[in-house]
Parts: C-alpha cells; sequence; structure tokens
C-alpha cells in the first residue's frame, strides 16, 4: 500500500464549513498529490508537493488550499465547503528508484450538504 | 480541454474474451503511460505501464500497444475473467516536470462468467 495512510476515510459536512483531509506517509517520499475523483471526469490533480512547504497547483485547485509543514503530512483543505466538493479525494506519492511510480491511498469520501 | 480521451466508458465481455480499452493524448511532450486498475471503494493501482521509446510491454495477460504518431495506446487484457471486472484508468505523464498523472475518464469492465 505504498505506506499511505488518509483520514478521515468518509465524511459529511455541511456547506460553508471548513474541511481538512490528511495524507500520511511512512516512507519520506518527496512528491505528493491530492486528486479527486468524479464520475466520467477520472481523477483530476488538486495540488501537488514537491517537498516540504513546496506546493503547486493543479488542474482543479479552485476553492482548495494544501500545506506541508513536515515530509509525511500533506493537508487538503477546503475553506468553505460547497456541494460541488462532494467527490472522493485521493492523495498519492511518487516513488522513484526503478522508475518513477505513483502510487494512491485508499480515498477519502467527502459528502457536502 | 481533455489531454487524454478514454474509450469506452463501459464494456462487457464474456469470460475467456479479449478486453481492448484505447486512450488518445494530445501532448507531445508526455513520456510516460501507465494503466490503474481500481476496484470499488479502492484506491487505483498501478497495472503496467510504458514509455514512448517502444511499441508494446506485455505482463501476463495485459499488454500495452503504443502508437507514438498517431498518440494513441490501448490495453488488451487476454484471457479475461470475472476477477478482472474493475474500472480501468490509462493515464499519462511528462517524468521530468512533477510527474502529475493526467487521466482519462475511465472504462468500467464487467467480464461475465
Amino acid at each position: 500500500d505504498a505506506g499511505i495512510t488518509q483520514s478521515p476515510r468518509h465524511k459529511v459536512t455541511e456547506t460553508g464549513t471548513p474541511v481538512t483531509l490528511r495524507c500520511h506517509q511512512t516512507e519520506n517520499h518527496r512528491y505528493m498529490y491530492w486528486y479527486r475523483q468524479d464520475p466520467g471526469h477520472g481523477l483530476r490533480l488538486i495540488h501537488y508537493s514537491y517537498g516540504v512547504k513546496d506546493t503547486d497547483k493543479g488542474e482543479v485547485s479552485d476553492g482548495y488550499s494544501v500545506s506541508r509543514s513536515k515530509t509525511e503530512d500533506f493537508l487538503l483543505t477546503l475553506e468553505s465547503a460547497t456541494s460541488s466538493q462532494t467527490s472522493v479525494y485521493f492523495c498519492a506519492i511518487l516513488t522513484t528508484g526503478f522508475g518513477n511510480t505513483i502510487y494512491f491511498g485508499e480515498g477519502s469520501w467527502l459528502t457536502v450538504v | 480541454q481533455q489531454q487524454v480521451k478514454q474509450s469506452p466508458q463501459s464494456l462487457i465481455v464474456q469470460k475467456g474474451g479479449i478486453s481492448i480499452i484505447n486512450c488518445a493524448y494530445e501532448n507531445t511532450a508526455f513520456d510516460y503511460f501507465p494503466w490503474y486498475q481500481q476496484f470499488p471503494g479502492k484506491g487505483p493501482a498501478l497495472l503496467i505501464a510504458i514509455r514512448p521509446d517502444v511499441s508494446e510491454k506485455k505482463e501476463g495477460r495485459f499488454t500495452i500497444s503504443f502508437n507514438k504518431s498517431a498518440k494513441q495506446f490501448s490495453l488488451h487484457i487476454m484471457d479475461s475473467q470475472p476477477g478482472d471486472s474493475a474500472t480501468y484508468f490509462c493515464a499519462a505523464s511528462m517524468q521530468n516536470a512533477g510527474n502529475m498523472l493526467t487521466f482519462g475518464g475511465g472504462t468500467r469492465l464487467m467480464v461475465k462468467p
């Protein structure tokens, strides 16, 4: 499972409330990513990080912010959740070695009501 | 603008048959083309990947065919089994530009016994 833990795994929240999803890795990988998955859209990149305090935007970053204060943790925050942010969120890490491979976590199911 | 287009959206195959999923990409800078398999409630898992310097890669019953001039690649699943029933995603990335994966929309495969 590449040592990725996402929390919470399931959450229901109300519109307008802040929400933070956590991704924790145990293997000190430099690159970490947040994707969202919606039917018909595959997975779309929200934000990514290439080191502590080094982050950048992805394809669908509006309404989301991220932080990485430690190598092992990458946080995704929805400052004011909206119904359009109801989705499944996947964290991923990049492993290097014999080839660059991206591994995904088990996902966080978020419902905004 | 969808940079990776995947077809079909859904596919039904009889046990023992060949499943074929196609993808087309637009960005000629992509240099890594993985396929991911996803079971319900799970994160995507890397199945097989190819780089553009080869036209075909085979791992067990799974084969990627790659056509650089046409900017297309496909996944063939030989002797399809009910256990192969899952959603399959093609993706593409640039290895020297953050490795961010751009995904196709996904294909839901059902293999009938």
